[in-house]
């Protein structure tokens, strides 16, 4: 069975600084990677996603991530946070190949807070 | 409006209570999906719609969740006899393309408390 691991529950960083959420997954053969951000009271929001090319995935909000097959790894990546970034984040795969991608195994999430 | 709106927003029912729960896709999508995210998780797939068929209900917990989108546009999340492992925020999600492959857009959820 496929799924998402997010080693981070809490991240904390200041505003200006770089920051990077780790996600791995496991899965039989290369899935659909993807992004979310959910901010309180909102529902969940696309940020990127992954289905093949470059392992390097440009979003929205200057964020971006990279696809790294031999760590089986899709971290997010933005190099200057702002405080309005402040909000959860789960990273998600989706099966390849079943015509289903939107069926999507999600990760618990990291909570992002920024300080000014 | 232009997004996926769920209601109710908030849904407080004693244990052993109907409840339903309502979603109004983005017009003209064809997916439907529903999760279910509890409190510090991520959201779990529940259900899947193409038009008004039901192609997927693999991650419905019980035989006491039934859901429908009779008309290929609205859907409703039922669930029966609610318990209060039941609690949860429940999403939905459509996109525009056949099998969700394209962009899911969210609403923003329906939250089950059952006391």
């Amino acid at each position: 069975a496929q799924s998402v691991t997010q080693p981070d529950i809490h991240i904390t960083v200041s505003e200006g600084a770089s920051l990077e959420l780790r996600c791995n997954y496991s899965y039989g053969a290369t899935p659909y990677l993807f992004w979310y951000v959910q901010s309180p009271g909102q529902g969940l929001q696309l940020l990127l996603k992954y289905f093949s090319g470059d392992t390097l995935v440009q979003g929205i909000k200057g964020f971006e991530a990279e696809f790294k097959r031999s760590q089986s790894s899709f971290n997010l990546r933005k190099p200057s946070v702002h405080w309005s970034d402040a909000a959860e984040y789960f990273c998600a795969v989706g099966p390849l190949n079943t015509g289903t991608a939107s069926k999507l195994t999600f990760g618990t999430g990291t909570r992002l807070q920024v300080t000014l | 409006g232009a997004g996926v709106s769920q209601s109710p927003r908030y849904k407080v029912a004693k244990r052993g209570q109907d409840v339903a729960l309502r979603c109004d896709p983005i017009s003209g999508h064809v997916s439907l999906f529903w999760y279910q995210q509890a409190l510090g998780q991520g959201p779990e797939f529940l259900t899947y719609f193409q038009n008004e068929a039901q192609l997927d209900k693999s991650g419905l917990p019980s035989d006491r969740f039934f859901a429908e989108r009779p008309e290929g546009s609205v859907s409703t999340l039922k669930i029966q006899r609610t318990q209060q492992e039941d609690s949860a925020v429940y999403l939905c999600a459509s996109s525009l393309l056949e099998g969700g492959t394209g962009e899911l857009f969210f609403g923003e959820g329906s939250r089950l408390t059952v006391l």
